[in-house]
């Protein structure tokens, strides 16, 4: 069974609104998890790392305060999409790392921003 | 830093045949992960097989194993018995160990081999 769940799965908005995306964890205690973007055809990338009660990193060229990341629980972390625009559609993916050395994906958030 | 490269953006293959995805990857970490992850058309990333780098045994899980050789940096990925299920995009992907044990590492994906399997 799925051991990410991620909340919306497609969410539609209007140029300018804000939008939250939910990362759950099911089966470990996610102490960290990872944000992805994936546009259409490539490769996943990393836009953050979100830590449980603590900031999270971002990586070079990703807007902190375009993507607010919180890490309240040991199952949750949200991304805010603030000020959307269509530029910002996109696939967005969010991991759990586990103390095993493997992450595990939830499946994903498709954003449309008209 | 890290680079994971995919050199074959598609390959094609029949149902039941054999086929191999290739991966390379250059470091100078001595401890570090490697995995496959396929991304079907739903778009969800599924771990299909992981190796760790100091264990010279080739991971293998039922009809997928890898070669890894790690002196020459290279981590491809056997699919046997190809199945149509097995239509999907596979990245390649690495993660050195953490600093400290349990110090969560990120991933680094290659570009991705779209793998079609046809009747």
């Amino acid at each position: 069974g799925a051991v990410v769940s991620q909340h919306p799965s497609r969410v539609i908005c209007k140029s300018g609104t804000s939008v939250k995306i939910e990362c759950r964890s099911l089966d470990f205690q996610a102490t960290t998890m990872f944000w992805y973007r994936q546009f259409p055809k490539q490769s996943l990338m990393l836009m953050a790392t979100s830590n449980e009660g603590s900031k999270a990193t971002y990586e070079q060229g990703v807007e902190k305060d375009k993507f607010l990341i919180n890490h309240a629980s040991l199952t949750l972390s949200t991304l805010t999409v603030t000020s959307a625009h269509p530029e910002d559609s996109s696939f967005y993916i969010c991991s759990v790392w586990t103390r095993g050395y493997t992450q595990y994906f939830g499946p994903g958030t498709r954003l449309t921003v008209l | 830093a890290q680079t994971v490269t995919q050199s074959q953006p598609e390959m094609s293959v029949q149902e039941a045949e054999t086929v191999t995805l290739s991966c390379t990857y250059d470091t100078s970490e001595n401890n570090y992960y490697l995995f496959w992850y396929k991304q079907p058309p739903s778009r969800q990333m599924i771990l299909v097989i992981r190796q760790e780098a100091y264990k010279q045994q080739n991971a293998t899980e039922n009809r997928f194993s890898v070669n890894f050789q790690k002196a020459a940096k290279s981590f491809s990925l056997k699919i046997s018995d190809s199945q149509l299920g097995d239509t999907a995009m596979y990245f390649c992907a690495f993660m050195k160990h953490g600093v400290n044990t349990g110090t969560a590492s990120k991933l680094t994906f290659g570009t991705g081999t779209r793998l079609q399997v046809t009747l």
